[in-house]
């Protein structure tokens, strides 16, 4: 079975701390998401990443950015997080366009607080 | 934009058919649909995707209107464990640009 892990299940930061999200995927995957999942708002996409050092804004980027530096971990970071930010965040991994995959995985969620 | 419509909450006996509609009136001739499930306190699941033919799986079956304006996915024998949102999902990126709207909750019931 695939996994997508992420680092924390629950986060609790003050305002303008620097905060590191990371997730993990163990299935070799070439694309990585992350996704920001807030009631009434469904879950938006944020930033996404086709290989190692690429990346690619999603729908609602401003305040964050990824670092993909191995195949196998997607990091999101906010640089100085504030209290808007406090969400749900979901990390998720799929396979390559070429091996005609469909499916995201997704792992279990980090919920953040931001006080 | 909204690409899906779906009823906000349905209930379904334990043991009987859960059919979930979605329209999606404004799709492309390339774009796919998706089912995604969520449930409580886990990431979304993968349930099954279809371009236009009927789908069917272990989970799942996904019928598709001819004219591909709406589709709606069946779950043929309900259980407790079933319950959660359900997110229709219309997109043309092989899956990878999926927008979540507001799903269906889905409560089965003994």
């Amino acid at each position: 079975d695939v996994k997508v892990t992420q680092s924390s299940r629950y986060l609790v930061k003050r305002t303008g701390e620097k905060v590191f999200l990371e997730c993990v995927q163990d299935m070799d995957h070439e694309n990585m998401f992350w996704y920001r999942q807030d009631p009434g708002l469904g879950l938006r996409l944020i930033y996404f990443s086709y290989d190692v050092k690429m990346k690619e804004k999603g729908d609602i980027p401003e305040g964050y950015s990824v670092s993909r530096e191995k195949k196998e971990r997607f990091s999101l970071i906010l640089e100085s997080a504030s209290t808007n930010q406090t969400s749900m965040y979901l990390c998720a991994s799929s396979l390559s366009l070429l091996a005609g995959s469909y499916e995201q995985y997704f792992g279990p969620g980090t919920r953040l607080t931001v006080t | 934009d909204a690409k899906t419509t779906q009823p906000p909450s349905m209930d379904c006996a334990e043991g009987r058919a859960a059919n979930l509609p979605c329209n999606h009136s404004t799709i492309s001739g390339n774009e796919y649909v998706y089912w995604y499930r969520q449930i409580h306190s886990q990431g979304p699941q993968y349930i099954i995707h279809g371009l236009k033919n009927n789908e069917t799986n272990e989970m799942a079956s996904l019928i598709i209107t001819e004219d591909r304006k709406s589709s709606t996915l069946i779950l043929p024998h309900a259980t407790l464990r079933d319950t959660a949102v359900y997110y229709c999902i219309v997109s043309m990126e092989y899956g990878n640009k999926l927008v979540f709207g507001a799903g269906t909750i889905l409560r089965v019931k003994s």
